[in-house]
């Protein structure tokens, strides 16, 4: 059963950068699925970030695309996110997931804060 | 941006019942529409894809239908079990532009 889990800092300061990984067990990368992020916030629900195919292909959501880079690291099953510049908005769960156009498989989820 | 837009925003019914949640899309989205639960302290669990096809697992209660701008989940015999919120989701787009709707809250 394909299982995926994130990874990362629980806080971070205004303007800093964001960096979180998503492990992928029991499944691999390199097939020919995507593999995107999710988040979700009080304020705004949840809100597509983007998503990166096997091949290194990216789509970014256009509100995002400024702050964002996807990648993956195929020797180690994981991709990986990073946001620039945040703000108090970027507070959220942040899920990775598989993408068959929608999400079929998601991670539990990881809280990041953002506050000084 | 296709706004996805749900009604209604809570529901409350009895064990047993049977509900019918509604997700309008602002423009036409074919059959590229999914449906998710979500409990507290988890992540959405997708039901349906393609409007209305249950996902694996998922049991017979639980029917999509739909298409172009209007889309109904539909769910018989009501267990408890099924308090959540349930979200849909529009994969319309290409290049992707996924939106999801606020959500509806059903308490049982």
């Amino acid at each position: 059963q394909l299982q995926l889990q994130e990874s990362g800092p629980g806080l971070v300061k205004p303007s800093e950068t964001l960096s979180l990984t998503c492990t992928v067990s029991d499944g691999s990368l390199t097939d020919t699925y995507y593999w995107g992020w999710i988040r979700q916030s009080p304020g705004k629900g949840l809100e597509w970030i983007g998503i990166i195919s096997h091949t290194g292909a990216t789509y970014y959501n256009p509100s995002l695309q400024t702050r964002l880079s996807m990648f993956m690291d195929m020797s180690k099953n994981q991709f990986s996110l990073t946001l620039d510049s945040l703000t108090a908005a970027d507070t959220a769960i942040y899920y990775c997931g598989r993408r068959v156009n929608y999400f079929d498989h998601w991670g539990q989820g990881t809280l990041v804060t953002v506050s000084s | 941006e296709i706004v996805l837009t749900q009604s209604p925003a809570t529901l409350s019914v009895s064990p047993g019942d049977r509900v019918t949640l509604s997700c309008r899309a602002s423009q036409s989205v074919g059959s590229d529409l999914a449906w998710y639960q979500q409990k507290p302290g988890q992540a959405p669990r997708l039901l349906i894809s393609g409007a209305s096809t249950r996902a694996t697992g998922i049991p017979g209660r639980f029917s999509g239908s739909g298409s172009g701008t209007g889309f109904t989940l539909t769910i018989t015999s009501l267990q408890s079990e099924d308090s959540a919120v349930y979200y849909c989701q529009q994969y319309y787009d290409w290049p992707p532009r996924y939106t999801f709707g606020q959500g509806t809250k059903l308490e049982i």
